[in-house]
């Protein structure tokens, strides 16, 4: 069973802060990661996706990924009371693209 | 931006009634799914349908489950016989590509 493993939190950050989530996975062969955030009722949004080894930076997101050590991690830099949701990480899976997702972590950013 | 369009937003069944929860993919994607999120528990896959068939489905989606794409645009989730254990928000998803995942707003379905 492929698992996507997330510390639940609340993750709880002073404003102004970062934040770092963090995401262990158990199949070796995902290639495509993905961190959605998810608001009380909504659906998932879309922050980052990231195929390859090492950093990418998008704004005050940074997805990083570890293949070697089944690691994802996104750091969220100038963290604002805005950012307070429950982040997920996600990845692909066989070859319909449906996606695995851990349980999230809720972020709190304390003004 | 296109969106994917969910309807109802919020349905409420008898146990033991049939459902069926409908979704407007966007217009040019390819593959559709059907998500479902239990109060409080991850996101889990239900179902993906490409080229009018389904493609893949989970354990969860059993008998009482299922899928049909009626008239090339609307693609709905139907449940048979609910449950009091099916009341979860279900998300529709459509894609593209590789990177072009779109979810819908979600249906939140309360069984009592």
């Amino acid at each position: 069973q492929k698992e996507v493993e997330q510390n639940s939190g609340p993750l709880s950050v002073p404003e102004g802060a970062i934040a770092s989530l963090n995401c262990t996975y158990s199949d070796r062969v995902s290639q495509s990661f993905f961190w959605y955030r998810q608001y009380s009722g909504k659906s998932p949004e879309l922050i980052m996706s990231i195929y390859s080894n090492g950093d990418k930076e998008d704004g005050r997101f940074t997805a990083q990924l570890n293949k070697a050590s089944q690691y994802v991690s996104l750091l969220i830099r100038d963290s604002q009371p805005s950012d307070s949701a429950t982040y997920l990480c996600a990845l692909y899976s066989g070859n319909t693209g449906k996606l695995i997702f851990g349980q999230g972590t809720t972020l709190q950013v304390k003004p | 931006e296109p969106e994917v369009t969910q309807t109802p937003s919020h349905q409420v069944t008898q146990m033991g009634q049939e459902v069926i929860l409908r979704c407007v993919p966007i217009s040019n994607h390819l593959y559709f799914y059907w998500y479902r999120q239990i109060l409080g528990q991850k996101v889990e896959f239900l179902v993906s349908f490409y080229n009018n068939e389904i493609s893949e489905k989970s354990e969860i989606f059993d008998d009482q489950f299922s899928v049909e794409r009626p008239d090339g645009s609307n693609f709905t989730l139907k449940i048979r016989s609910t449950k009091l254990e099916d009341s979860a928000m279900y998300f529709c998803a459509s894609r593209g590509d590789v990177h072009g995942y779109t979810f819908g707003s979600g249906t939140r379905l309360t069984v009592v």
